[in-house]
């Protein structure tokens, strides 16, 4: 069964310190993986997938596959980080293009 | 170009109340999704479809029912609401990983509508 799994429902980090929100999955097959980000007040939207290999707003994220993780990372927090960040896997062979969603982690970065 | 347009943003029914969610969206998409976001689930996918005319079942999909008569459209259905419902639900887009061939090129990026949040007392 797919699934994935973000074991921390709060990160709460200071301003300038390292975050890294964990991601991991669960797919026999080649995943697909992103993260999605919700600020307050606004829609859910694509921070970075796995296959661009970008850095966006400074946040990284490698794919695992032996650890089956795709752990989130950013060296240095800011406050605008604050939001809700869903990790998520299309592991379709069908084609659909769903995705299936973490429980999400909500990060608080503190002045 | 609105992107993905959910109607209506709130609403509150009452147990055994029916009504129907609409999601538009104008970039040509070919898939569209609904999903229900509540506290410590996450999003969890409760019907799609994959073209016009086409439905299919998610995660969650008891309680609900969808229809895609035309292409930019995509209707949530409550036929008899219960407070198990109370949530927010968000519609998605995409433009279809069968015609795009090129990992990069974005078929399976999701757009997400702004959110309906429904109370059901």
């Amino acid at each position: 069964a797919q699934r994935v799994t973000q074991p921390e429902k709060l990160l709460s980090v200071f301003k300038g310190a390292p975050v890294e929100l964990k991601c991991n999955y669960s797919y026999s097959g080649s995943p697909e993986l992103f993260w999605y980000v919700q600020y307050s007040r606004q829609r859910l939207q694509l921070l970075l997938r796995h296959i661009s290999r970008e850095s966006i707003k400074g946040f990284t994220a490698d794919l695992n596959k032996g650890e089956t993780s795709f752990h989130l990372k950013k060296p240095f927090a800011q406050e605008e980080d604050s939001a809700m960040y869903y990790c998520a896997l299309s592991g379709d062979s069908s084609n659909t293009g769903k995705l299936i969603f973490g429980q999400g982690t909500t990060l608080q970065v503190k002045p | 170009n609105a992107g993905v347009t959910q109607t209506p943003k709130f609403r509150v029914l009452k147990t055994g109340q029916s009504m129907t969610l609409l999601c538009a969206q104008d970039m040509n998409h070919e898939y569209m999704y609904w999903y229900r976001q509540d506290p410590g689930m996450g999003l969890r996918l409760i019907h799609y479809s994959v073209g016009e005319g086409t439905t299919a079942k998610g995660e969650v999909p008891d309680g609900y029912n969808v229809s895609r008569l035309k292409k930019q459209n995509f209707l949530l259905g409550l036929e008899s609401a219960a407070p198990s419902q109370t949530s927010v639900y968000f519609c998605a887009s995409s433009p279809g990983t069968r015609f795009f061939a090129h990992a990069n090129s974005g078929a399976n990026v999701l757009t997400f509508g702004a959110g309906s949040r429904l109370t059901v007392l």
